[in-house]
């Protein structure tokens, strides 16, 4: 059983359009993560959501992203104007409270053409 | 600035032998070293992990050797079986800070 689940998949879009990846946690955690892996290469963080607030960022966590939790459920990290060296697979990942553990997603694969 | 180095890239082994793999980190206020499998397409998953309090752990075949003083921690899979072939990765962080910085991978081929 997955620990956390990603939609879509795969998301493929074009140059400058804005993309918005999910993340479903399977209960309700206040610790989540978004990292990237650009193909071939290894995973990289970009950004820590702690109590519905953004707790630090990475350097490529620049003003075209944007994370938040709309619903009180859902993560979502944004991409507001996509560029071609955001094709990538994201994955969410989630933490426990006063664990280090962090448990990956599934991950979305982007892809911008 | 490459927090965690990971080697060798990639590692071919018969089945049934012993697969290692080697992680060297900078900094030591780095309080957590797990170890993730990756097969193509799929997450991360967790495999086993190790605090610097202790210098091994074992879970199955899968086994942690830690060295605090040397700043290295390895990785070894015996009785290497096909379904171990995946991409494996090191990783550290600092408790309360939380993120992962995770060395480059290996990929671990194991021969039938």
């Amino acid at each position: 059983e997955p620990e956390v689940t990603q939609t879509p998949s795969h998301q493929v879009t074009q140059m400058g359009q804005e993309v918005i990846l999910r993340c479903v946690p399977i209960s309700n955690h206040l610790y989540f993560y978004w990292y990237r892996q650009i193909l071939g290469q290894k995973v990289e963080f970009l950004v820590s959501f702690y109590n519905n607030e953004i707790s630090e960022k990475s350097e490529i966590f620049d003003d075209q992203f944007s994370v938040e939790r709309p619903d009180g459920s859902n993560f979502t990290l944004k991409i507001r104007s996509t560029k071609l060296e955001d094709s990538a697979m994201y994955f969410c990942a989630r933490r426990d409270r006063g664990t280090d553990t962090q448990y990956f997603g599934p991950g979305t694969r982007l892809t911008v053409l | 600035q490459q927090q965690v180095k990971q080697s060798p890239q990639s590692l071919i082994v018969q089945k049934g032998g012993i697969s290692i793999i080697n992680c060297a980190y900078e900094n030591t206020a780095f309080d957590y070293f797990p170890w993730y499998q990756q097969f193509p397409g799929k997450g991360p998953a967790l495999l086993i992990a190790i605090r610097p309090d202790v210098s091994e752990k074992k879970e199955g075949r899968f086994t942690i050797s830690f060295n605090k003083s040397a700043k290295q921690f390895s990785l070894h899979i015996m009785d290497s079986q096909p379904g171990d072939s995946a991409t494996y990765f090191c990783a550290a962080s600092i408790y309360n800070f939380n993120k992962f910085y995770f060395g480059s991978g290996t990929k671990l081929n194991v021969k039938p």
